[in-house]
């Protein structure tokens, strides 16, 4: 069964870091791009981070630019979200989703996400 | 950067059928989409894939109810005899190389 399970989301202060991760299995890693996607409360989906399947291309959105920064490990099937400098609307459930190939293409597959709050 | 814009709000009763709408903004109208369903408190699912000439390749599983189809700068997602549980909020996505666009959702009442 492919699966896509985030950890790593809690309740951190504002200016403060986290890292996510992404555990991925039932399907070849390494052969997908990868991507953050959150949902602030009541909102709707945004795009946060997206990884080719061999590291080469990332972008971000450019809310996060600068702050976030995407990694994978394909050996041990992870993908990461390191987060710094966090604010207050950075607070959101965080979904890792799989992109359809190696390269830009449609998510196919969305792990059950991590809830981020960032909150004095 | 495209962008994609959804109606906020649908209603459908049982059984009935319901359209609903992701246009593409100017200059992006040949653009591949994809269609998600969050259903309440779930995270989202992909349903299927829906390309510029009306070809759409829908993720195993989904139900034959769940069909697409385009016009110009338009793209369609059809639920044929809606269920309750298709009582859900509907997403649009696109990209263009550097970033991913979500539309902003269209939430699917069922009555």
């Amino acid at each position: 069964e492919v699966q896509l399970v985030e950890s790593g989301g809690g309740l951190v202060k504002p200016g403060g870091s986290l890292r996510l991760s992404c555990a991925a299995s039932g399907f070849t890693f390494s052969g997908h791009s990868m991507n953050w996607v959150r949902q602030a409360p009541g909102g709707g989906l945004e795009w946060v981070s997206y990884i080719s399947s061999s590291t080469s291309y990332i972008y971000y959105a450019d809310s996060v630019k600068g702050r976030f920064t995407i990694s994978r490990d394909n050996a041990k099937n992870l993908l990461y979200l390191q987060m710094n400098s966090l604010r207050a609307e950075d607070s959101a459930v965080y979904y890792c989703a799989r992109g359809y190939g190696s390269s830009w293409d449609n998510v196919d597959v969305w792990g059950q996400g991590t809830t981020v709050t960032v909150s004095s | 950067q495209p962008v994609l814009t959804q109606s906020s709000s649908a209603s459908a009763s049982l059984g009935s059928s319901v359209k609903l709408t992701c246009t593409l903004s100017n200059g992006h109208r040949s653009y591949i989409i994809a269609w998600h369903q969050q259903q309440p408190g779930k995270a989202p699912r992909y349903l299927m894939r829906l390309e510029g000439g009306g070809n759409f390749n829908k993720q195993s599983g989904v139900p034959d109810r769940f069909s697409g189809s385009t016009s110009g700068a338009d793209r369609f997602l059809t639920i044929s005899n809606v269920q309750s549980e298709d009582d859900a909020n509907y997403y649009c996505e696109t990209w263009d190389g550097y970033s991913r666009v979500f539309g902003g959702g269209t939430k699917l009442t069922v009555l």
